[in-house]
């Protein structure tokens, strides 16, 4: 099984809703990341968690919130946001660097629509 | 952190070789290039990575010279569903995780 599942797919919010984006996967990978993604535009890292915990944060506003609370699940919880955080959030596992040049496997996205 | 540079569009007839360069003139030695594809609005999807050598596997071949300033994805008979982004990467080398810096890349149309 080599699937990453994002749940949901299309997501629509307002500025003042609370909301979570979730991932899993069951291949036993280690590391795990967030990305976003505007229109016409690469994606861009936003986090990284290795082993369960924060490695990396791409200096991301605080209004977004990833927590990882087992090694098959990734969340992303999303609060106060703008408009211009409407995006396509992608999800990606792989195994950790010291186990060697592994690629990551991405799944499908969350459309995200802030209004 | 390596950059990567792509041509923004190119176009190849259906049944042809599709040839991708890519430069990054600025990867260190322990860093890998990855390619990785994406089909409109889905995720992107791995193709091949190499370090040093020539690497094939079934979905393309991967090109690197010798001094690994650039490199080539080769997709040898190209069909109408290999339109899509496709995505040069140099991997920044981390004991935390595979850390993933996308260029802005090729957009590849197939053309029938």
């Amino acid at each position: 099984d080599t699937e990453v599942t994002q749940t949901p797919k299309h997501l629509v919010m307002g500025m003042t809703n609370k909301k979570s984006l979730k991932c899993e996967q069951h291949m036993g990978h280690r590391a795990m990341y967030w990305y976003k993604q505007k229109a016409k535009k690469p994606p861009e890292l936003m986090f990284v968690y290795s082993y369960e915990k924060l490695s990396i944060n791409e200096s991301v506003p605080s209004r977004f919130s990833p927590e990882c609370p087992n090694s098959s699940l990734l969340n992303l919880h999303l609060h106060a946001l703008q408009p211009e955080d409407s995006a396509l959030y992608l999800c990606a596992s792989s195994q950790p660097w010291t186990s060697g040049p592994y690629e990551q496997y991405f799944g499908p996205g969350t459309r995200l629509t802030v209004t | 952190d390596a950059k990567t540079t792509q041509p923004p569009s190119m176009d190849c007839a259906e049944g042809r070789a599709a040839n991708l360069p890519c430069n990054h003139s600025t990867i260190s030695g322990n860093e890998y290039v990855y390619w990785y594809r994406q089909i409109h609005s889905q995720g992107p999807q791995y193709i091949i990575h190499g370090l040093k050598n020539n690497e094939t596997n079934e979905m393309a071949s991967l090109i690197i010279t010798e001094d690994r300033k650039s490199s080539t994805l080769i997709l040898p008979h190209a069909t109408l569903r290999d339109t899509a982004v496709y995505y040069c990467i140099v991997r920044v080398a981390s004991n935390t995780g595979n850390q993933f810096y996308f260029g802005t890349g090729t957009s590849l149309t197939v053309i029938p």
